[in-house]
């Protein structure tokens, strides 16, 4: 079955660091990639989003490209502030499956 | 104007009692779910409805039961609580079933059985 597999955790870096995030994924279709947020005591936010492959998608200062030939969808971000500590998943959804399949999370700790 | 409101946010109860969380979205979407998050923040779908009607019912005991009144509500009734049931539980909604819609979570309701 489809399934999607993230770095372990915790990251830890200090502010201004780069990030990177590595997320693979297995589907049996053609899915649509996500990366969402989530801060301490809340629910998920969608963070970026690519529904097909070589599409870019980017908020906040946040990366991911849809990379159908390497089944990949890494977030990156450039400089990362205190205030992007929180757990990050990536997310996957199939055609006709009518669900999303989410990674374990990957938590990030940013050091002032 | 909160987008998907859960209700209540915490909930502590015992061993054998019967609960309800309720779940209502204001985006006018047609699919609304709901996830259990473990304590290590490991999601997992358990049920999701489209214009009232179930399309998803996971391997989860039949002591879950969901409930959609209509497009906007979508409650989850849980009888004979156990220790394991212990989680968070986060509704959601999407505008449709499509694969390229994102999902709108709520802030989630923590349930503790002792």
């Amino acid at each position: 079955g489809d399934s999607v597999t993230q770095m372990e955790g915790p990251v830890t870096l200090s502010e201004e660091a780069f990030l990177t995030i590595n997320c693979t994924y297995t589907a049996t279709g053609y899915p649509s990639l996500f990366w969402y947020v989530q801060y301490p005591g809340e629910g998920l936010q969608l963070l970026l989003k690519a529904t097909k492959a070589d599409d870019k998608g980017s908020n906040k200062g946040f990366e991911a490209t849809y990379r159908k030939e390497t089944t990949s969808f890494h977030l990156e971000k450039g400089s990362v502030q205190v205030s992007d500590s929180a757990v990050y998943f990536c997310a996957l959804s199939t055609s006709g499956t009518y669900k999303y399949i989410f990674g374990t999370g990957t938590r990030l700790k940013v050091l002032a | 104007d909160t987008a998907v409101s859960q209700t209540p946010k915490y909930l502590v109860t015992q061993m054998g009692n019967d609960k309800s969380i309720k779940c209502e979205q204001n985006l006018g979407h047609d699919t609304m779910y709901w996830y259990k998050q473990d304590s290590k923040k490991f999601l997992k779908i358990m049920f999701s409805y489209n214009n009232k009607e179930l399309i998803i019912n996971e391997t989860v005991p039949n002591r879950f039961s969901p409930k959609s009144p209509d497009k906007a509500h979508l409650n989850l009734h849980i009888n004979s609580l156990e220790l394991g049931d212990s989680a968070v539980y986060f509704c959601a909604s999407s505008p449709g079933t499509s694969h390229v819609y994102e999902q709108y979570f709520g802030p989630g309701t923590r349930l503790t059985v002792t």
